[in-house]
């Protein structure tokens, strides 16, 4: 089984419908983050979490929203999606990130119509 | 001006030869480096990482850095087309508490057999 695990892998949704990204990990990591990424924009940071209790907006947090339910599990929901949405998306965890780097999810690809 | 810049490509290298990509940051304090590799579709695979200036080598990886010019470079040498993907450059910045990744744009390489 893969360290991080996102679900769904694929999604294809409507414009204003209500959507969740799910991600869960097994490597024990309490730091978790969520990234979309654009062609030739590289990994944009939406959200990030320490533990159950700390959440974090990152860089492009508007439109999105989170959930950290357990240390393991850390969910993104977009409460009514839009066309400009539509991109990769990426969950990481990390230890000790700045010695180790991230621990990458292997992506949704979301796609709102 | 982008935190983390590198030229998107695509940079194409003939197998066999030295494929060298670039990166610079914004940031002064910034404290570390890493080098991701990421085929088409795929997650953010961690090759390198690299934290004080000089080089690292790691089998046919090597990694620069030069905190004075502000830039840190992945050399591959004897590069094999499956070497083909986009590396990501991504930085921690200083003093970032959260030791959140910055991430450049993604250098595309194809290496022709």
């Amino acid at each position: 089984d893969a360290d991080v695990t996102q679900t769904p892998r694929n999604r294809i949704t409507k414009t204003g419908k209500r959507i969740m990204l799910e991600c869960s990990q097994t490597k024990g990591h309490d730091r978790m983050y969520w990234y979309r990424q654009d062609p030739g924009l590289g990994l944009r940071l939406i959200y990030y979490s320490f533990d159950v209790k700390d959440i974090n907006k990152g860089e492009i947090s508007d439109g999105y929203s989170v959930s950290r339910q357990a240390q393991a599990k850390f969910s993104l929901s977009l409460e009514s999606a839009i066309p400009n949405q539509t991109a990769l998306y990426f969950c990481a965890t990390s230890d000790l990130g700045r010695v180790y780097g991230y621990t990458f999810g292997s992506g949704t690809r979301l796609t709102v119509v | 001006q982008k935190e983390v810049e590198q030229n998107s490509g695509p940079l194409s290298v003939p197998e066999g030869a030295i494929a060298s990509l670039n990166c610079t940051y914004s940031d002064r304090v910034s404290q570390s480096f890493f080098w991701y590799r990421q085929y088409s579709g795929k997650s953010p695979e961690l090759i390198m990482s690299i934290y004080s200036n000089g080089d690292k080598e790691d089998g046919r990886f090597t990694a620069q850095l030069n905190k004075a010019s502000q830039y840190v470079s992945l050399l591959i040498r004897d590069s094999q087309p499956s070497d083909s993907a986009t590396y990501l450059c991504a930085v921690i910045r200083g003093r970032d508490a959260g030791n959140k990744l910055t991430f450049g744009g993604g250098t595309r390489v194809l290496v022709k057999p």
